[in-house]
């Protein structure tokens, strides 16, 4: 069963464009929440993550993610992308106290310059 | 910096073969993973080890065994390999925490079976 779920695999936009990436999860309780990003050829590499407190999350390059119990999502911002931000970002998650982690099946983004 | 190391970039095999996937951590880390990473299907979860010889099947298990026999080594074996099993093996690590549960990723083996 997918415990993670991400919207919209492929998305295109201009520069300066403003970007929102859904993603929902099925655990109930306490989670942990990742977003991650594969650069072309590169490894995952964390954006960013929420554990616990503040909903918001600021993350590395200028993302950001809400926490929204109530909707049980952890949708990832970006107000102003840049060529550089193509890229598959992936959403994954573990339910409070175990590790197994689960990965959404990620969202191709492309900038057009 | 945390390093997740897989043994290879780069594998090709003939179907029918026995194939080893090695990957490595150097951050005394008590979880490590394997996924496979497709098109459109993002990173499913093999395998998962939480210590030393112990070891919990993941969603897509069937064709492959691991094995851990030191906390900083986990192998991923694919008894007979098949066309199906073509595809991007990522290896994973991370504390064994009950809040910080991050991992962290090696650079991935692309296999290609023949």
């Amino acid at each position: 069963a997918q415990s993670v779920s991400q919207h919209n695999h492929h998305v295109i936009l201009s520069e300066a464009a403003s970007l929102e990436l859904g993603c929902n999860y099925s655990y109930g309780g306490t989670v942990n929440l990742f977003w991650y990003v594969q650069y072309p050829g590169q490894h995952l590499q964390l954006l960013l993550k929420y554990f616990s407190g503040d909903p918001l999350v600021k993350g590395i390059k200028g993302f950001e993610a809400e926490f929204i119990k109530s909707k049980f999502s952890f949708n990832l911002r970006k107000p102003s992308v840049q060529w550089s931000d193509t890229a598959e970002y992936f959403c994954a998650g573990t339910p409070y106290g175990n590790n197994r982690l689960a990965f959404g099946k990620g969202n191709q983004v492309v900038v057009i310059p | 910096d945390v390093k997740v190391t897989q043994s290879s970039r780069y594998l090709v095999k003939r179907t029918g073969e026995k194939v080893f996937l090695e990957c490595v951590q150097d951050m005394d880390h008590e979880n490590m993973f394997w996924y496979r990473q497709d098109p459109g299907l993002g990173l499913r979860l093999i395998y998962f080890s939480y210590d030393v010889k112990m070891k919990e099947k993941g969603d897509i298990p069937e064709g492959y065994s691991v094995s851990r026999e030191k906390k900083e080594r986990f192998s991923l074996i694919l008894e007979s390999a098949s066309t199906n099993q073509t595809s991007m093996y990522l290896c994973a690590s991370s504390l064994e925490s009950v809040m910080n549960t991050e991992a962290f990723f090696g650079q991935g083996t692309r296999l290609t079976v023949v």
